[in-house]
């Protein structure tokens, strides 16, 4: 069964850097493209972060509100998928989600989330 | 960026009903729309890709429909473990999710 499992999520300051991690298993994932999803408290979903296939350069892409502050990459050799996160702020408190693409199909697997907390 | 009206917010139904959710965007998405179920404290589900693809172990009770700007989660006979938060994601254009629509049993 696909499994996605997040971790290192945490309570930061502002300004501070986090690193999260996604261990993925139960598909290539060689052959998925790989997404991170946040929940703000009490508010909606929103798309941070993909990241494409090898055949595909491994081009990423991000949400205008993480543009230059996040950056997401992969190890397929490990099965994983990461955030770093910069210059944190404290509108980037939210649980994080990692996502899978599989066949075309993009959000088609998603992992139970990590919590960032960002307060001084 | 697209943005997406997911509507009602809040869905109250009895076992047995048929229940729609809506979700319209500010433009065209060309049938990119995907539909999700998460339940408290759980992964959000894959239930609808592309307007209405049923994902693999989903049962034939829901049902996708729409095109253009305008789409629809049909559950056709509510069950009790339907009771979730449901929520579409358009991927024509980058990513955006809708707000949600929170269903609970009458």
């Amino acid at each position: 069964a696909v499994q996605l499992v997040e971790s290192g999520g945490g309570l930061v300051q502002p300004k501070e850097s986090l690193k999260i991690s996604c261990a993925a298993s139960g598909f290539t994932f060689s052959n998925a493209a790989m997404y991170w999803v946040r929940q703000a408290p009490g508010k909606g979903l929103e798309w941070v972060a993909r990241i494409r296939t090898k055949p595909n350069n491994y081009a990423t892409y991000y949400a205008d509100s993480v543009k230059g502050r996040f950056t997401i990459s992969r190890d397929d050799s490990k099965s994983m998928v990461y955030l770093q996160m910069d210059n944190l702020k404290t509108e980037d408190t939210a649980m994080y989600y990692c996502t899978a693409g599989i066949l075309r199909i993009p959000f088609a697997y998603w992992g139970q989330g990590t919590l960032v907390t960002v307060s001084s | 960026d697209i943005q997406m009206t997911q509507s009602p917010s809040f869905l109250s139904a009895s076992v047995g009903d048929r229940v729609t959710i809506n979700c319209k965007a500010s433009q065209n998405i060309n049938k990119y729309l995907n539909w999700y179920q998460q339940k408290l404290g759980e992964a959000p589900k894959l239930l609808i890709y592309n307007t209405n693809n049923l994902q693999t172990g989903i049962p034939s009770r829901f049902s996708g429909s729409g095109s253009g700007t305008d789409y629809t989660l049909t559950i056709s006979s509510l069950q009790p473990e339907d009771v979730a938060t449901y929520f579409c994601l358009q991927h024509s254009s980058r990513y955006t999710f809708g707000a949600g629509t929170k269903l609970e049993l009458k």
